[in-house]
């Protein structure tokens, strides 16, 4: 595997579900974040972690919950969710801020 | 506060047009880096090219070229002899210190290369 890996590419829930998202970096990054994409919003820092800690909470909601066990792998547990968190969930990485940033191929959530 | 404004929301062209798309940005920061993205219909953002605001070189790649202009705050993007791979969204972005150099994106240009 070469890049950043999401899985799963597409995921449908139920509101009362509980799901995660992960993400891997193969790139030797040290820093990695989650953005959201609506198709109505620019996209959306939601969170970024450097060095394994958490540095940026973009005021994001509880029902999303973050994780970064080491800098290649990062996490992102979803809980009752709304429709409106229906989005394009796109995963990044990057030598650290400000480095350049490689993006995966994002995750489709769908929330019913 | 740190803005990057793409204007054209759609453009539509024929194949082998030449396009040039805008970005015009705000920061107070004198050290930045700028951004250019592609997002074709796969969902993948692609990155073209970064520019720090110490550099106002112009610079070509194939048919992508990108003109840094510091005075006016724009950092525009064009594509020669546009081709139908080229239909995609294109984002702008903008990461400056302020903030701890948190990325700003523009809201995008969806580019149509019609064959």
């Amino acid at each position: 595997e070469t890049g950043v890996t999401q899985t799963p590419r597409h995921l449908v829930m139920g509101m009362t579900n509980k799901k995660s998202l992960k993400c891997e970096q193969h790139l030797g990054h040290n820093a990695m974040y989650w953005y959201k994409q609506s198709a109505k919003k620019p996209l959306e820092l939601m969170f970024v972690y450097n060095f394994k800690e958490q540095t940026e909470n973009n005021s994001v909601p509880s029902r999303f919950s973050p994780e970064c066990p080491n800098s290649s792998h990062l996490f992102l547990h979803l809980h009752t969710l709304q429709p409106e968190d229906s989005a394009l969930y796109l995963c990044a990485s990057s030598q650290g801020p400000p480095g350049t940033q490689y993006f995966g191929p994002g995750t489709r959530l769908l929330v019913l | 506060a740190q803005k990057v404004t793409q204007a054209q929301t759609e453009i539509s062209v024929v194949e082998k047009e030449d396009v040039t798309l805008d970005c015009v940005y705000e920061t107070r920061d004198t050290t930045y880096y700028l951004f250019w993205y592609k997002q074709p219909p796969s969902g993948e953002l692609v990155f073209l090219i970064r520019r720090n605001s110490f550099d106002e070189q112009n610079e070509i790649s194939g048919r992508y070229s990108w003109n840094f202009q510091k005075s006016t705050s724009s950092f525009n993007f064009t594509i020669t002899a546009s081709q139908v791979v080229d239909s995609a969204v294109y984002f702008c972005a903008l990461t400056s210190n302020t903030g701890g150099f948190k990325t700003i994106f523009g809201a995008g240009t969806r580019l149509f290369v019609k064959a």
